[in-house]
């Protein structure tokens, strides 16, 4: 029934590993999002997809790469871990012509980077 | 360009009495406000949502929020707080413009005192 599922919800890690971070929702919605959480519980958007095509990266680095095999679906892949990417990361979803709604979000993925 | 400011990183209030929280955003269209809230180590929960409806938006769990086009502000109430309202509340802002995303606020602690 959950309606924005990731997968893991705690992920640690050594630097240099790669990482992946599965998302999947079941509401039917065009766009899925990539949030990140820092260590001062501030939110700020990495990523949107809407249906399958990318429509916003913020700046940041190519290290992470979103992956939508389908509109239900948004993975984010994370190469050669550093400290500085230890946060809490939120996939969020949204319906396309309905922004203003209001957004679903998951529980989130804590990485912890050692 | 759209942000947002939550003028209080922390609010400290008593059990039963009056929640105050504030926000100031920033937006060059018509925006879309909502209030997030995040209860400890847990996801995103809408609280509520302005889309140019009524001004006086209610919400879950006994908040509210009004939103004045004038003063760029929309700041977050509940009459009485409980126990259970100790969380981190996010104001975020939504721009179709800006492609659907999300601007979250700082965040505001809410600690309640018995």
């Amino acid at each position: 029934d959950t309606a924005v599922s990731q997968t893991p919800k705690y992920l640690v890690t050594q630097m240099g590993n790669d990482k992946s971070i599965k998302c999947e929702q079941n509401l039917g919605h065009d766009t899925m999002y990539w949030y990140k959480q820092d260590s001062k519980k501030f939110l700020k958007i990495m990523f949107s997809y809407n249906n399958k095509e990318l429509i916003i990266n913020e700046t940041v680095p190519n290290r992470f790469s979103p992956k939508s095999p389908d509109k239900a679906h948004l993975n984010l892949h994370i190469n050669s871990l550093e400290l500085g990417d230890s946060a809490v990361y939120f996939c969020a979803s949204s319906q396309e012509g309905v922004f203003n709604y209001g957004y679903t979000f998951g529980s989130g993925t804590r990485l912890t980077v050692v | 360009a759209q942000s947002v400011t939550q003028l209080d990183s922390h609010v400290s209030v008593s059990e039963g009495t009056p929640v105050l929280l504030r926000c100031n955003y920033s937006s060059s269209y018509s925006p879309s406000l909502f209030w997030y809230v995040q209860h400890p180590n847990k996801g995103l929960q809408l609280l509520l949502k302005y889309t140019s409806a009524a001004t006086l938006v209610k919400g879950i769990n006994g908040f509210e929020a009004e939103f004045k086009k004038s003063e760029t502000s929309f700041h977050l109430t509940k009459p009485s707080a409980h126990m259970s309202d100790a969380a981190e509340y996010f104001c975020v802002v939504s721009e179709k413009a800006a492609g659907n995303k999300l601007t979250f606020g700082g965040g505001t602690r809410v600690l309640v005192k018995p």
